[in-house]
């Protein structure tokens, strides 16, 4: 039973470019939330995705957007990259109505 | 804004128990607690989640006083592999009913020989 994949491992982008980063969720899950992690911090959560729609956003800018599939994979999209959004961005699946999250091991993004 | 307080870090050696304190005073009647640990560059992994008294799984012991508003990760003889970062979170849940994970800094635990 495969549990949350993401891809790319690992990503180099300059600013202003766009990058869009995919999540699988583990098997049995049908909800998938996004987490933005700088270095020596711990995730901060950019939104949900539940039925194909973003359920819940926390305080990131419209550059961060997502969609979620009806296999209910997802993909993160961010626009007009900046140095600052260089990070670890993690994927969480669940299933919903249930408190545990399962995360993925996430994408390193580096914006030069 | 972090609903929990934990140490910043904590120092132990292999073979002894390490407990972990957690503040969350202002936690909420529908909230639950829940520990993840993380590797350096991986997902944090979920350890154990409870809501009141005391819950045990194979990896640790979680303990809950009656008002809630502390809780403590228990680790039984660490070892080396047990050097982490220890996050405690609290169930924020919205109107959805969904559950939305705030994380804090953490506690780094460093297990030396």
């Amino acid at each position: 039973d495969a549990g949350v994949t993401q891809s790319p491992t690992h990503l180099i982008k300059t600013r202003g470019q766009q990058v869009t980063l995919r999540c699988s969720p583990k098997s049995g899950h049908d909800t998938v939330s996004w987490y933005q992690q700088a270095l020596g911090q711990g995730p901060q959560f950019i939104f949900q995705y539940y039925e194909e729609e973003e359920r819940q956003r926390g305080n990131f800018p419209d550059r961060f957007s997502g969609h979620q599939f009806p296999n209910y994979s997802s993909e993160l999209n961010v626009n007009a990259l900046l140095l600052g959004d260089s990070a670890l961005y993690l994927c969480a699946s669940s299933s919903d109505g249930q408190e545990t999250q399962y995360f993925g091991p996430g994408t390193r993004l580096l914006v030069l | 804004l972090a609903k929990t307080t934990q140490p910043i870090s904590m120092d132990s050696y292999e073979g002894q128990e390490v407990n972990i304190t957690c503040s969350h005073n202002n936690i909420a009647t529908n909230d639950y607690i829940t520990w993840y640990q993380q590797f350096p560059s991986q997902g944090p992994r979920f350890i154990i989640q409870g809501y009141k008294t005391k819950v045990t799984n194979e990896v640790a012991s979680l303990f809950i006083p009656a008002d809630r508003k502390s809780s403590t990760l228990s680790l039984p003889r660490v070892s080396l592999s047990d050097t982490a970062v220890y996050y405690c979170l609290v169930g924020d849940m919205v109107d959805t009913g969904f559950q939305k994970l705030v994380f804090g800094t953490g506690t780094r635990l460093l297990v030396s020989p």
